[in-house]
């Protein structure tokens, strides 16, 4: 079945400065991949997505990069914000029936 | 808010004991997926339900089942609850089936279920 990787688990940074995290994924069928960030306390809100047939998504201040040929895809938050602080998780979805795989999270902290 | 609800925000329970949780999904939306999230770990899909039949099923045992009403409403079941169940419950909607059908789900805040 599906595998999600995601690096790092922790993230740091100060306000202003960019953050990037990466993901990848094992099964080359998989073609949507959402981003979630999870406040304390709170469900899931997804903040991003992005389908196989594009490689580059942007929404304000936040992009995803898809890698089909690697399997690999990473969001970047720019001009980071202390409200921006949370977990954030990837995910990943095959091509049957709407199962996602999660990644591991990754708790991003932006320090004022 | 994404318009999902869940019912209760949280429960106790005993190693043994029969839970049910709930889930209200986003107006117009058809499918409901049931994710399990263990405390620092990304959520597990247990199962959805579209149309009111299992439309797929992930690595969990026949304890965990669930039931879609008419109305694309849904409950989760588990059974002889173990002390590895205690978890947080979610639940996320979204459109299935056809030409209107859409990946993007839609998570509630979810249900904490302790189990000592």
């Amino acid at each position: 079945g599906e595998n999600v990787e995601q690096h790092p688990s922790t993230l740091s940074v100060q306000e202003g400065d960019s953050a990037v995290i990466k993901c990848t994924y094992s099964d080359s069928a998989s073609n949507y991949f959402p981003w979630y960030k999870q406040e304390l306390g709170k469900g899931p809100q997804l903040i991003i997505d992005i389908r196989s047939n594009v490689g580059e998504k942007k929404d304000q201040r936040i992009a995803v990069t898809l890698n089909k040929t690697a399997k690999h895809f990473s969001l970047h938050i720019t001009e980071t914000q202390p409200e921006d602080s949370a977990v954030y998780f990837c995910a990943a979805k095959g091509t049957s029936y709407g199962k996602l795989t999660f990644g591991q999270g990754t708790i991003l902290t932006v320090h004022p | 808010e994404t318009g999902v609800t869940q019912s209760p925000t949280h429960l106790i329970k005993t190693r043994g004991q029969q839970v049910t949780l709930r889930c209200s999904s986003q107006s117009g939306h058809n499918t409901v997926s049931w994710y399990q999230q263990a405390l620092g770990q990304g959520p597990q899909f247990i199962f959805q339900y579209y149309r009111e039949e299992e439309n797929g099923r992930g690595n969990f045992p026949p304890r965990f089942s669930g039931l879609q009403f008419p109305n694309y409403s849904s409950e989760l079941n588990v059974n002889a609850l173990e002390l590895d169940d205690s978890a947080l419950y979610l639940c996320a909607s979204s459109l299935g089936g056809g030409l209107a059908r859409t990946d993007t789900q839609y998570f509630g805040p979810g249900t904490r279920l302790t189990v000592l």
